[in-house]
């Protein structure tokens, strides 16, 4: 069965430390995003991709970064943690650019910054 | 533009009882909507959606929501709620910009069923 996976599931870094977060999809979709959850805020973009090659910032892009060589992968890349990003990151993907595709999300990744 | 807001970030309803979680839309163009749930420490997935083919849509578990464009309404229902039924419920709406998919989502509803 075609899936979304993440890993690691869980991650405490320090701060400044660079991280990636690791975004698999084997549903041959063009389009991935990454979003973070946190207590009031809901789910928020941060960067998505429509596909190979293609990144383009969300709405809280700051101090994150994405690459796309390939259809399957959208690696999330913090460049220097800081505490402000420790939240939940939730990978997603949707097969193209209608609008009544939904979007299938993997499991989620919880990042801690100390 | 676009916007979602679902109000009520809590809402509590006894075992068996009508669950109603509200949703209302902006969009300047037709919207797509979805309603998503997530159980805890889950990823979310899809309850149901709607694409314009009928206004009443009925999705996984037991639950609909009805379209009202007068209301610009999506509120999700269920007649009876089940204790397997405690999860977080976001509302989203899609449309194309530029010639690509924005979606937008509602920062959530937790419902918590009480036995």
């Amino acid at each position: 069965d075609a899936e979304i996976t993440q890993s690691p599931r869980h991650k405490i870094t320090e701060t400044g430390r660079q991280v990636t977060l690791a975004c698999h999809q084997t549903w041959n979709h063009n389009n991935m995003f990454w979003y973070r959850q946190d207590l009031g805020h809901g789910l928020r973009l941060i960067h998505y991709s429509y596909g190979v090659q293609d990144t383009n910032k969300g709405e809280v892009s700051d101090g994150y970064s994405v690459s796309r060589s390939n259809t399957e992968d959208l690696p999330l890349t913090l460049e220097s943690a800081a505490s402000s990003q420790t939240s939940v990151y939730f990978c997603a993907s949707s097969p193209g650019h209608q609008s009544f595709y939904e979007q299938y999300f993997g499991p989620g990744t919880r990042l801690t910054v100390t | 533009a676009q916007s979602v807001t679902q109000l009520g970030s809590h809402v509590s309803v006894s075992e068996g009882a009508l669950v109603l979680l509200r949703c209302n839309y902006s969009s300047s163009v037709p919207p797509y909507l979805f309603w998503y749930v997530q159980y805890p420490n889950q990823g979310l997935q899809l309850l149901l959606k709607y694409t314009s083919a009928a206004t009443l849509v009925k999705g996984i578990n037991g639950f609909e929501a009805e379209f009202k464009k007068s209301e610009t309404s999506f509120h999700l229902t269920k007649p009876s709620a089940h204790m397997s039924d405690a999860a977080e419920y976001f509302c989203a709406v899609s449309r194309l910009s530029g010639g690509y998919q924005k979606v937008t989502f509602g920062t959530g509803t937790k419902l918590q069923v009480i036995p």
